[in-house]
């Protein structure tokens, strides 16, 4: 069975204070792995997709990475507006479009 | 595009009644996805749709539960009789069946409040 496991369930920063969340999973044949975010009362928001270890997407302040058991969500000087909840969640090859979530981590980012 | 459009954004019913959630995915969009989202359990698929057949209903928690797509506008999760452990907030997603790997859209969710 498919499985995503993000830590930790809830991280709190300062504004400007680095730090990475992690996403591992295991997944009979991985053909993809996303990264959303939620923000509270809406639905998620796609931000990435990784297919093969060792690739690496970024947008502004986030960085997401994926090896063969585990993807990070690296977060860089980040700000108040970036709190929000992320969710890891992957797609097996032999799930076809299925997604399976992790159960997200809670970001606040404090001024 | 005014994105995939869920309503209600909120119900309450009580015990035993019928509930109806209604999903409008993106048009140009062929897949379409009903997901359920509790505190404990997370983001659950319940059933999916390609090209307004369902393709894998394995997630329905049990016969109260039934979805339908008669066209490729418009889907309903209907749920009957209703029970309080039902309560939970109801996402429908779409996407492309070739371009699932650029991420599903999401609508803003139904919340399910059943007293």
């Amino acid at each position: 069975e498919d499985q995503v496991t993000q830590s930790p369930e809830a991280l709190r920063l300062q504004e400007g204070e680095s730090s990475s969340l992690n996403c591992s999973y295991t997944v009979s044949g991985l053909r993809g792995l996303f990264w959303y975010r939620q923000d509270p009362g809406k639905g998620p928001e796609f931000l990435f997709t990784l297919y093969s270890a060792g690739e690496e997407k970024e947008k502004e302040r986030l960085k997401a990475t994926l090896t063969k058991k585990e993807s990070f969500l690296h977060i860089t000087a980040p700000k108040p507006e970036d709190s929000a909840t992320y969710l890891c969640a992957v797609q097996a090859y032999a799930g076809a479009q299925k997604l399976v979530f992790g159960q997200g981590t809670r970001l606040t980012i404090n001024p | 595009d005014a994105g995939v459009i869920q309503s209600p954004r909120h119900e309450v019913t009580e015990m035993g009644q019928e509930v109806t959630l209604r999903c409008k995915p993106i048009s140009g969009h062929n897949s379409l996805f009903w997901y359920r989202q509790t505190m404990m359990r997370g983001l659950e698929l319940l059933i999916y749709f390609n090209n307004n057949v369902p393709i894998d209903d394995s997630g329905m928690p049990e016969d109260r539960f039934s979805a339908k797509m008669p066209n490729a506008s418009f889907s309903t999760l209907k749920i009957q009789p209703s029970e309080p452990r039902d309560s939970a907030v109801y996402f429908c997603a779409s996407t492309e069946e070739d371009r699932s790997n650029y991420g599903y859209t999401f609508g803003s969710g139904t919340r399910l409040t059943v007293v």
